[in-house]
């Protein structure tokens, strides 16, 4: 079992750089989450997806962002025309369909935006 | 919509006392209730789950927590702290009957463990 993994663990860009982050789930998960934190907050839901399909998107994830898993495997979280309130830790989470509430996570992809 | 209030932004304790995190939840309806744990640079690892069986639920490191109706809480406690418990640790609830899994977690306790 090798967890769910996130590429790259940090990543520091310039204001209005596109970045792109990966998260490979636990191979058997079906559904995957990106969640996003801040300093000294817990983690807020972004969205969701059941293999392939996103079934759910926060209020939080504006127009620059997008995310996407075309196979039902790993998955990319975009975010274009970075803003230094980027800034955050991304976390993906994987669970399996019969333990939906049970959510794995991954280390998390650090963005620093300047 | 489900919420949960952690009392304490910090909490620090001695090596060997005991660590109690407080947690709050605010339904009619108790939902499912987790904390989990991050340590530091780390992504959150689940620790202890309640899913409306057994009130008193033990999870990993020696933690346990124990829902209580009444006072619609899930505080989590452990008889004797060690360095390593030092960690941000996260409770997070999710309604019984949704559909949709995302957590909605708690701002979190920064947990100190003093030599």
């Amino acid at each position: 079992d090798t967890g769910v993994s996130q590429d790259p663990r940090h990543k520091i860009t310039k204001r209005g750089q596109n970045v792109t982050f990966r998260c490979d789930p636990i191979s058997e998960h079906n559904r995957l989450y990106w969640y996003r934190q801040t300093l000294g907050q817990g983690p807020e839901f972004l969205t969701y997806f059941q293999n392939e399909a996103q079934l759910e998107k926060s209020r939080l994830l504006s127009d620059r962002f997008s995310a996407e898993r075309p196979k039902g495997s790993f998955s990319t979280l975009e975010i274009q025309r970075t803003e230094q309130g980027d800034s955050a830790m991304y976390l993906c989470a994987s669970s399996p369909v019969e333990a939906a509430y049970e959510q794995y996570f991954g280390p998390g992809t650090r963005l620093t935006v300047t | 919509a489900q919420s949960v209030t952690q009392l304490g932004s910090h909490v620090s304790v001695s090596e060997g006392a005991l660590v109690l995190l407080r947690c709050n939840y605010s339904s009619s309806v108790p939902p499912y209730l987790f904390w989990y744990v991050q340590y530091p640079n780390q992504g959150l690892q689940l620790l202890l789950k309640y899913t409306s069986a057994a009130t008193l639920v033990k999870g990993i490191n020696g933690f346990e927590a124990e829902f209580k109706k009444s006072e619609t809480s899930f505080h989590l406690t452990k008889p004797s702290a060690h360095m390593s418990d030092a960690a941000e640790y996260f409770c997070a609830p999710r309604p019984l009957n949704s559909g949709n899994t995302p957590l909605v977690f708690g701002k979190g306790t920064r947990l100190s463990v003093i030599a």
